[in-house]
């Protein structure tokens, strides 16, 4: 069982290109979540989805996208990206509701914007 | 709005105790912990739901206030493997503006030496 794979890994981007971060999860979890981590300020909430064709937004949405077509997949776009996007990127999942479904995490992508 | 953790960070010795509370403004649904090591995902720990409640498994334990606002988690007799940054994750619940979205802490960074 893979769980939560995120694609890719580490990525460098300069200043106003664009790109996608890919989250897919094999455990038939209703409920996806993209969160980014920066030092001191824990994982902050970017945008999430109830279901499949579904998406909200979170905390701190504003130059995000994101779709999930797929139930297993959930996207994060950038359209152009900025030096303050540069973070640790967390996909995650649950089974259901996150007031009382734990939370299922990906490995992360590290992104810097330079 | 985000929990409030304390302390921001802990050092102890093999064998000692520790205490990482989690406070919020408001009546909680629930409460999430999870930890993370270094460079990887948040691991999920356990969740409370009920006001009063405690819960816990080996020497790792939590417990929710009767008003809901408050959570504490507890590592007694600290193991190296304790190390990491651990997180709180508070649900509002219905009716809330922050409904189905998990906010976390800033996290507590627990430090435990030989």
């Amino acid at each position: 069982n893979a769980g939560v794979t995120q694609t890719p890994k580490f990525r460098v981007l300069k200043t106003g290109q664009s790109m996608t971060l890919l989250c897919a999860q094999d455990m038939n979890h209703e409920y996806m979540y993209w969160y980014r981590q920066d030092p001191g300020m824990g994982l902050r909430l970017i945008h999430y989805s109830v279901g499949e064709g579904t998406t909200a937004k979170g905390e701190v949405p504003d130059g995000y996208n994101v779709s999930r077509l797929k139930k297993q997949n959930f996207l994060l776009g950038l359209e152009s990206a900025a030096p303050s996007q540069t973070s640790v990127y967390f996909c995650a999942s649950s089974l259901g509701w996150a007031g009382n479904s734990p939370l299922h995490f990906g490995n992360g992508t590290r992104l810097t914007v330079t | 709005q985000q929990p409030v953790q304390s302390p921001q960070a802990v050092i102890l010795r093999e064998g000692e105790d520790a205490v990482i509370n989690c406070s919020s403004s408001k009546a909680l649904y629930s409460v999430h912990w999870y930890r993370q090591k270094h460079g990887e995902a948040p691991v999920f720990l356990m969740i409370l739901l009920k006001g009063g409640e405690q819960k816990g498994h080996d020497k790792i334990s939590a417990s929710f206030n009767e008003k809901k606002q408050q959570s504490s988690l507890y590592l007694t007799a600290s193991q190296l493997s304790y190390s990491g940054t651990y997180f709180c994750g508070t649900e509002i619940g219905a009716g809330g503006t922050s409904y189905g979205k998990l906010t976390f802490g800033q996290g507590t960074i627990l430090t435990v030496h030989p």
